[in-house]
């Protein structure tokens, strides 16, 4: 069983409409990371956060360390957006850096 | 910076033979991390390093995989035999600090073929 769990797993979206995506994780973790994967293949990180809200243009990542949970919200979603969104959680402490254990992914398609 | 490096880009081979991938980790950075993603099981963190030594292991299928970081600037993960299971595209990232609270920064990837 993932215990990164992201919803939902694929999501299709006209140009312009506001995004959501959900992430909830099993166990207390220091800090969250928001990844994103474009179809040729390459990842990047979008952000990471331990508290409140980050912004960066149109997209805004929020969690709730509490209720373990993070969202990452597209604004103005553009086809320029489409991608596969991965959030990922440091669940396991190793002595001196942690990996990240992922979530499966949310497939955006924003059609024009 | 020329960001994280790994090589080679695609790799093809028969099953049976041995298979080496390499990562360049962008320079000041003290944590390395191996991943291998596959349609199925998605994003998998395979090992990692800190200061060069491993940390956690645990993710490394069986001893077929071995991987070392022989000093900063270089780390290799190799499978040896390989196995058509093995298909997967292999991502190498690099941290500053532990990773926990710092971006990891990925490489291109490689995609990685056993017939």
């Amino acid at each position: 069983k993932n215990e990164v769990e992201q919803s939902p797993q694929n999501l299709t979206a006209q140009e312009g409409e506001f995004i959501t995506i959900n992430c909830s994780y099993s166990v207390g973790i220091s800090a969250l990371h928001w990844l994103q994967q474009h179809p040729g293949g390459g990842i990047v990180s979008l952000f990471m956060l331990s508290s409140g809200k980050k912004k960066h243009g149109r997209l805004i990542a929020t969690i709730n360390i509490q209720e373990k949970h993070s969202s990452l919200h597209i604004t103005a979603s553009h086809p320029r957006d489409s991608a596969v969104y991965i959030c990922a959680a440091p669940l396991y402490s190793g002595g001196g850096a942690d990996g990240l254990t992922f979530g499966k992914g949310t497939h955006l398609i924003i059609q024009p | 910076d020329a960001g994280v490096i790994q090589s080679p880009r695609h790799e093809v081979t028969e099953m049976g033979q041995e298979v080496t991938l390499r990562c360049k980790p962008i320079s000041g950075h003290n944590s390395l991390f191996w991943y291998r993603q596959t349609m199925m099981r998605g994003l998998e963190l395979l090992i990692y390093f800190n200061n060069n030594v491993p940390i956690d292991d645990s993710g490394m299928p069986e001893d077929r995989f071995s991987a070392k970081m022989p000093n900063a600037s270089f780390s290799t993960l190799k499978i040896q035999p390989s196995e058509p299971r093995d298909s997967a595209v292999y991502f190498c990232a690099s941290s500053t600090g532990t990773g926990v609270t710092d971006t990891q920064y990925f490489g291109p990837g490689t995609r990685l073929t056993v017939l």
